[in-house]
């Protein structure tokens, strides 16, 4: 049963450059969350979606950054633009159930912007 | 609003000694509570998790934490350190009720030392 799947594992942009990240849930799960992580900082809650709607997007930086789950395929977090301080962890996290569901994570996609 | 405070970015103990992590939240809603382990350069896995059920919580790896609503503290224990133990530790709060993100608190890093 595999769990919550991010691509790539390690991405590498320019500034000025698109990063798309890729988040597969769990089998089952409607659910989708994307968390980014700075260095020696806790993770830090952008978006919540679930398929083909955006339920909250409270954490998400007003520019450049968007997030959609479609119908079919794997959630994207895209990224236009890049800058430095964009480098960083971000982690999406998938769950069964709306209330009280737990979360799990996946591996983490790093992005490092030149 | 919610809030997650762990005590002490770094917590160092012997092998075989008690592991205690601290972890205090504000929520204006009754919350569910989790602790997740990171290794590095991997993503989160659940350690326990906390939802208004029982208030003495059991995890994996022996891990425990209570909820103690009069002090809005959810402390994570082992009786016994292990050399694989040696990771981060992160304490977050949702607030049940709706599908938000969950709260993160900074992290402590667990130090085993031989």
């Amino acid at each position: 049963n595999a769990g919550v799947m991010q691509n790539p594992r390690h991405l590498v942009r320019r500034r000025g450059q698109e990063a798309r990240l890729r988040c597969s849930p769990m089998k089952g799960h409607s659910h989708v969350y994307w968390y980014r992580q700075l260095p020696e900082e806790g993770l830090k809650f952008m978006v919540y979606l679930q398929k083909e709607n955006i339920i909250d997007e409270s954490g998400m930086p007003k520019e450049r950054f968007s997030a959609e789950f479609p119908k079919e395929g794997p959630s994207i977090l895209r990224i236009q633009q890049v800058v430095r301080g964009d480098s960083a962890a971000y982690f999406c996290a998938s769950s069964g159930t709306r209330e009280y569901g737990t979360q799990y994570f996946g591996p983490g996609t790093r992005l490092t912007v030149l | 609003a919610q809030s997650v405070t762990q005590l002490g970015s770094h917590v160092s103990v012997s092998e075989g000694a008690l592991v205690l992590l601290r972890c205090n939240y504000s929520s204006s809603v009754p919350p569910y509570l989790f602790w997740y382990v990171q290794y590095p350069n991997q993503g989160l896995q659940l350690l326990l998790k906390y939802t208004s059920a029982a208030t003495l919580v059991k995890g994996i790896n022996g891990f425990e934490a209570e909820f103690k609503k009069s002090e809005t503290s959810f402390h994570l224990t082992k009786p016994s350190a292990h050399m694989s133990d040696a990771a981060e530790y992160f304490c977050a709060v949702g607030s049940g009720g709706g599908a938000d993100g969950l709260t993160f608190g900074k992290g402590t890093h667990l130090i085993i030392q031989p």
